[in-house]
């Protein structure tokens, strides 16, 4: 199976801050990845897809990069609520597969 | 408005069966692939299965093959998941999840419903 993997595992960070999230996938999945985020208690929602696509509604301060193997989720200025955690996920091959997650703390 | 609501779960001994449904509305079911993605309590998401608009593509976690069926109806614009031979490790929050179109990505998720597999 195709393995996702995300780094950091947590990251501490202010608001305003810049924040940057890398996932990683174990084989070139071309730009078939996904961006989550998810707040407690809630269900997952779509940021971006097709590794660089924002989905409708969702604030211009979220990007997304790469291709083959290695992708960035950046937030260009962290605001309140941003914490939460992020889930990179590729749909290039059964089965498909998220990363473990990234959590964004306030430092 | 893209509504989800998910159904059926509950606690269950291991090696019993339960069968999630997920009911869609506001938009045109049978245009779109949908799925199945579990969340293990404070762990993170994992897909389940997923099948297409017509059920001619289906696919399955390894964790799940050979015990876990996905269908629909989409006459009564439901997903279903059957669920035989329960493990402690299947005890999760179960989403149903709508694709973007034909097995892609999930831009719309239920709420969820909770599975737990116990003794």
């Amino acid at each position: 199976d195709l393995q996702m993997t995300q780094s950091p595992y947590t990251l501490s960070a202010s608001v305003g801050d810049r924040v940057t999230i890398t996932c990683r996938a174990s084989q070139s999945i071309s730009t078939w990845l996904a961006w989550y985020q998810q707040k407690t208690g809630k269900a997952p929602k779509l940021l971006i897809y097709k590794a660089s696509n924002l989905d409708s509604g969702v604030p211009s301060r979220f990007s997304g990069s790469g291709f083959g193997t290695e992708f960035t989720l950046t937030i260009s200025s962290l605001q309140p609520d941003d914490f939460a955690t992020y889930y990179c996920q590729q749909y290039n091959s059964y089965p498909w597969t998220f990363g473990q997650g990234t959590k964004v703390e306030i430092k | 408005e893209v509504q989800l609501v998910e159904s059926g779960g509950g606690l269950v001994q291991p090696g019993r069966s339960l069968r999630l449904s997920c009911a869609a509305s506001g938009f045109t079911f049978d245009d779109y692939a949908m799925h199945w993605v579990r969340q293990a309590p404070g762990k993170g998401l994992e897909w389940v299965s997923g099948i297409s608009w017509n059920s001619g593509d289906i696919g399955y976690a390894d964790s799940v093959k050979g015990r876990f069926t996905i269908s629909r109806d989409n006459a009564k614009n439901s997903l279903y998941l059957q669920m035989n031979s329960l493990r402690a490790e299947d005890t999760a929050l179960y989403y149903c999840a709508k694709d973007f179109g034909s097995l892609w990505y999930f831009n719309h998720w239920g709420q969820g419903t909770l599975v737990t597999v116990s003794s």
